[in-house]
């Protein structure tokens, strides 16, 4: 069966770097791209972007352009999301989640990363 | 950016009542190419992952239950839930895929009495 399985919980201060890690399973990684959506605290959904997982081409939504980074390794079946100089408004639940039809479909069980001094 | 409207932003009702949820694009979601409606809904348990319920705003994921059924066109779209049931206790979101960035709606939160 699809499996999308995330890297656990990360503090970190701000200014540091955090690498998401998402590991796929039960298909072929390279046939679908990977989406990356953010919950803050308490809130909604956001789209963050997607990375084409054949090619490598990463889009990423305006509000995440600059600090954040979508990458891959192939050979592991595995997405990353790597935020640099991260910052108190970075903390929040993010998740991988496998395309369909443009639309994230099998979601990972997310990673919770928190900033704090 | 297209922006996705949901109402209400919540609701409590009853088991084995019916719920309607609405969402509202602020341009057409219908492509004309293929006459799709690039419209899901998520389902977000307390505590868990998104789960996605619905694609092309009215067909149902495999193993999601009838009682769940998506409609609409264009511009405005439903979630009805029949007969809702306890464990249908959820945030319930509407996303679009027509154009990046694919946006979310604030979501809808049903409660049950």
């Amino acid at each position: 069966q699809i499996q999308l399985v995330q890297s656990g919980p990360e503090l970190k201060k701000p200014g540091e770097t955090v690498k998401i890690s998402c590991k796929a399973s039960g298909y072929t990684f390279t046939d679908y791209s990977m989406h990356w959506v953010k919950q803050a605290p308490g809130k909604g959904l956001k789209w963050m972007g997607w990375i084409n997982t054949e090619t490598g081409e990463p889009t990423y939504a305006d509000d995440f352009k600059g600090r954040f980074a979508f990458s891959l390794e192939t050979s592991a079946s595995t997405a990353y999301l790597q935020i640099n100089n991260l910052k108190n408004e970075d903390t929040a639940t993010y998740f991988c989640a496998r395309n369909y039809g443009n639309f994230p479909c099998y979601w990972g069980q997310g990673t919770l990363v928190t900033v704090s001094a | 950016d297209i922006l996705m409207t949901q109402s209400p932003s919540s609701l409590t009702v009853s088991a084995g009542e019916k719920v309607t949820m609405s969402c509202k694009s602020s341009q057409s979601l219908l492509a004309s190419g293929n006459q799709n409606n690039y419209l899901a809904w998520h389902q977000q348990k307390p505590g868990r992952s998104p789960k996605m319920l619905i694609i092309w705003a009215s067909t149902r994921v495999s193993g999601v239950p009838d009682r769940f059924i998506g409609s609409g066109s264009g511009t405005d779209f439903t979630l009805t839930i029949n007969s809702v049931q306890a464990e249908d206790l959820a945030v319930y979101y509407c996303q679009q895929s027509y154009s990046a960035p694919f946006t979310f709606g604030s979501g809808t939160k049903l409660e049950i009495k």
